[in-house]
């Protein structure tokens, strides 16, 4: 089975700019969730995807969305970069977002944004 | 409140035990959960607890849960260079997001 994919796997952006990530999570998985990885503040919660609807949201501004489709790809946009939106990004699928089903995780995108 | 927290740093020497040690707050959370961070790769989960048990082990791996004080630990036995990672604990927050410590960044020296 193939694991979860994002792409692409690097970004350089400037100021101002808009971004969008890509993740395909394992197939049969319906819950798509995203992750920002940073040195300074570890790993935050983007947001949580269910068969197209986003169920929870994470403390990141509305330049911050995402949207999940029909075969539970699912895309994060950032729009008017900052300096300090450079990152890991990271998505997750399973089958369902709940305690008991294992998140698995894709290798991530890492954005530079200068 | 949604707060999980870990030492940031621990080195040991090859064959010797690493312990890393996690506190959490939420203790509405069945599941504990343990992941490793290779360079340059996602998360994978290496192991995790239910909240009911005190200790479960995994070969090199134990983990241990003290509920009444909220504390979590990871004891990788024998540790290898391959073992260099960065290990999270997490849990599920009681408003449904898997919360991360802040990492912490174990070193072996052979």
């Amino acid at each position: 089975k193939a694991g979860v994919t994002q792409t692409p796997r690097y970004l350089i952006k400037t100021r101002g700019q808009q971004v969008t990530l890509s993740c395909s999570p394992i197939s049969g998985h319906r819950s798509v969730s995203w992750y920002q990885q940073t040195p300074g503040q570890g790993l935050q919660f983007l947001f949580e995807y269910f068969s197209e609807t986003q169920r929870n949201k994470g403390n990141f501004p509305g330049r911050f969305s995402g949207r999940q489709f029909s075969n539970s790809r699912s895309e994060m946009n950032v729009s008017t970069l900052e300096l300090g939106d450079s990152a890991l990004y990271l998505c997750a699928s399973s089958r369902q977002y709940r305690e008991e089903e294992t998140q698995y995780f894709g290798p991530g995108t890492r954005l530079l944004v200068l | 409140g949604e707060d999980v927290e870990q030492s940031l740093f621990l080195s040991v020497r090859e064959g010797d035990s690493s312990v890393i040690n996690c506190t959490y707050t939420d203790s509405s959370s069945t599941y504990l959960y343990w992941y490793k961070q290779e360079p340059g790769a996602g998360l994978q989960l290496l192991t995790y607890i239910f909240s009911n048990m005190d200790m479960k082990q995994d070969q090199r791996l134990t983990v241990l849960l003290n509920k009444k004080d909220k504390h979590l630990s990871l004891r990788i036995a024998d540790t290898q260079t391959g073992d260099s990672a960065i290990y999270f604990c997490a849990e599920f927050s009681n408003t449904g997001k898997l919360i991360f410590g802040q990492g912490t960044t174990l070193q072996v020296k052979p």
